[in-house]
C-alpha cells in the first residue's frame, strides 16, 4: 500500500451507535490531520497530531473523538452521532505540522448517521 | 483568517477544449495546492506550488505570490477531468490548509 489509505470507505451508522474511522499513511510524514467536507460547504479542519501529540482541536462536539498510537496510523471514534454529521470524512498527512508543507489526502470515508 | 476565492464556480466544456480556473487569496501563503477531486470524493494531488509556473502532462499552473493568485490551465480537456477543482493555501504560522469553494467542471464528448 502506498499513500493514505482510509477504511470503511463507506459508513452508515444509527445515532446510537459507536463506531471508528481508520486512516494510516505510509509516507513515513510526522503530521496526520482529519477534516470534514460537509455539502456545499469547504473542507473543515478537525483535529492533528503531530508526533502522536494533538495540537490541534477546532471547537469538534466530544462525539467525535479522535486516536493517534502511533505517527503511521489515526482514528475518529463515532458514538452518538447527530444527522447532521453525515458527510465526507478525510483524512490527511504532511512530513511536518506546519501548513507550508504539502498535505496527501486519502480516499474518504463517507458517513451517513440514520 | 486568510480568504481563498475560487472562479468560476462552475465551469462546462466540451471535450478538446482549454480552461483556466483562478485562485485569489487574501494574505501571504508559503504553501498553496491544487487538488481535483473524483466522483468518489479521493482529493488527488495535482500541484505544490506555492510559487512558479509547474507543468504535468496536459495541465500546468501558475502562482504569482506577490499579487496573491494561481492560476490552473487544462489543455485538450477530456471526459476524465471532470469533478471539482480545489485551490487550498496554507501558512508557516498555521496547521490548517484553508480551502476555497471550489469549481466544478463538466467535460462532455
Amino acid at each position: 500500500e502506498t499513500g493514505v489509505t482510509q477504511t470503511p470507505r463507506h459508513l452508515v451508522m444509527g445515532m446510537t451507535n459507536k463506531k471508528s474511522l481508520k486512516c494510516e499513511q505510509h509516507l513515513g510524514h510526522n503530521a496526520m490531520y482529519w477534516y470534514k467536507q460537509s455539502a456545499k460547504k469547504p473542507l473543515e479542519l478537525m483535529f492533528v497530531y503531530s508526533l502522536e501529540e494533538r495540537v490541534e482541536n477546532n471547537s469538534v462536539p466530544s462525539r467525535f473523538s479522535p486516536e493517534c498510537p502511533n505517527s503511521s496510523h489515526l482514528f475518529l471514534h463515532l458514538h452518538t452521532l447527530q444527522p447532521e454529521d453525515s458527510a465526507l470524512y478525510l483524512c490527511a498527512s504532511s512530513r511536518e505540522r506546519q501548513a507550508s508543507y504539502e498535505q496527501y489526502f486519502g480516499p474518504g470515508t463517507r458517513l451517513t448517521v440514520t | 483568517g486568510i480568504q481563498v476565492e475560487q472562479s468560476p464556480p462552475d465551469l462546462i466544456l466540451q471535450e478538446g477544449a482549454n480552461s483556466t480556473l483562478r485562485c485569489n487569496f487574501s494574505d501571504s501563503v508559503n504553501n498553496l495546492q491544487w487538488f481535483h477531486q473524483n466522483p468518489w470524493g479521493q482529493l488527488i494531488n495535482l500541484f505544490y506550488i506555492p510559487s512558479g509556473t509547474k507543468q504535468n502532462g496536459r495541465l500546468s499552473a501558475t502562482t504569482v505570490a506577490t499579487e496573491r493568485y494561481s492560476l490552473l490551465y487544462i489543455s485538450s480537456s477530456q471526459t476524465t477531468d471532470s469533478g471539482v477543482y480545489f485551490c487550498a493555501v496554507g501558512t508557516r504560522a498555521g496547521t490548517a490548509l484553508i480551502f476555497g469553494k471550489g469549481t466544478t467542471l463538466s467535460v462532455s464528448s
